[in-house]
């Protein structure tokens, strides 16, 4: 069975320009947890989506930030303007059920450098 | 907040040796509690994990035990392999929240041959 992809793997650009990520969750998950990992702060979740809906976007770290999940099999995470403190590697993640005890299957990341 | 502890950071065994990870969490809603472990170059992999009516689990030579009362678990891996070395990372559900997970800062294990 296919896992969360994520595209792309690496991404490099300049400050300023937007930067699009994205994400195929599971099929039939219906919830996708976008994430970021760093050393200084570890995994944080920047937003998770219950059946396509947004449910908490409060670890979205500014306005530059914006997720969108438009159709059950696709999600964006785009940055506008991308910043150099914006480096880091994103996850997409995906759950069977929007309920506490179903885990967590990640995808393998967007390796993101701002220069 | 919300918060998981995770110690230690860094965990070097050699080949053969058992490993232990812990962890303490804040929430005592939590009921789920999953681990991962990350390879370089990869997403975090679920291992195993446990909820909260069981007090351990345990699939080949990994297992997890849960203390609810003391709100601590902990990863055991046995007669460890060179591919074991990884980064393991536990979380904790998080109460009222529709699936999310807390993570702790993750132990890196180095299994030495």
């Amino acid at each position: 069975d296919a896992g969360v992809i994520q595209s792309p793997r690496h991404e490099v650009t300049e400050m300023g320009q937007e930067v699009t990520l994205r994400c195929k969750p599971i099929s039939g998950h219906n919830s996708l947890f976008w994430y970021r990992q760093t050393m200084m702060r570890g995994l944080e979740l920047l937003i998770y989506f219950n059946n396509n809906v947004p449910i908490d976007d409060s670890g979205m770290p500014e306005d530059r930030f914006s997720a969108k999940m438009p159709n059950a099999s696709f999600s964006t995470l785009k940055i506008q303007p991308s910043e150099p403190r914006d480096s880091a590697v994103y996850f997409c993640a995906s759950s069977l059920a929007a309920r506490s005890n179903q885990p967590q299957h990640f995808g393998d990341g967007t390796r993101l450098s701002i220069l | 907040g919300e918060n998981v502890e995770q110690h230690p950071s860094t965990l070097s065994v050699q080949e053969g040796d058992s490993a232990v990870i812990k962890c303490t969490y804040s929430d005592s809603a939590s009921n789920y509690f999953p681990w991962y472990k990350q390879e370089l170059g990869k997403g975090p992999q679920l291992i195993i994990d446990i909820r909260s009516n069981v007090g351990e689990k345990k699939d080949q030579r990994i297992a997890v035990t849960l203390n609810k009362t003391a709100k601590h678990f902990s990863l055991h891996i046995t007669e460890t392999q060179p591919e074991d070395s990884a980064v393991y990372f536990c979380a904790a559900s998080i109460r009222g929240s529709q699936g999310n997970l807390i993570f702790g800062k993750g132990t890196k294990l180095s299994v030495k041959p």
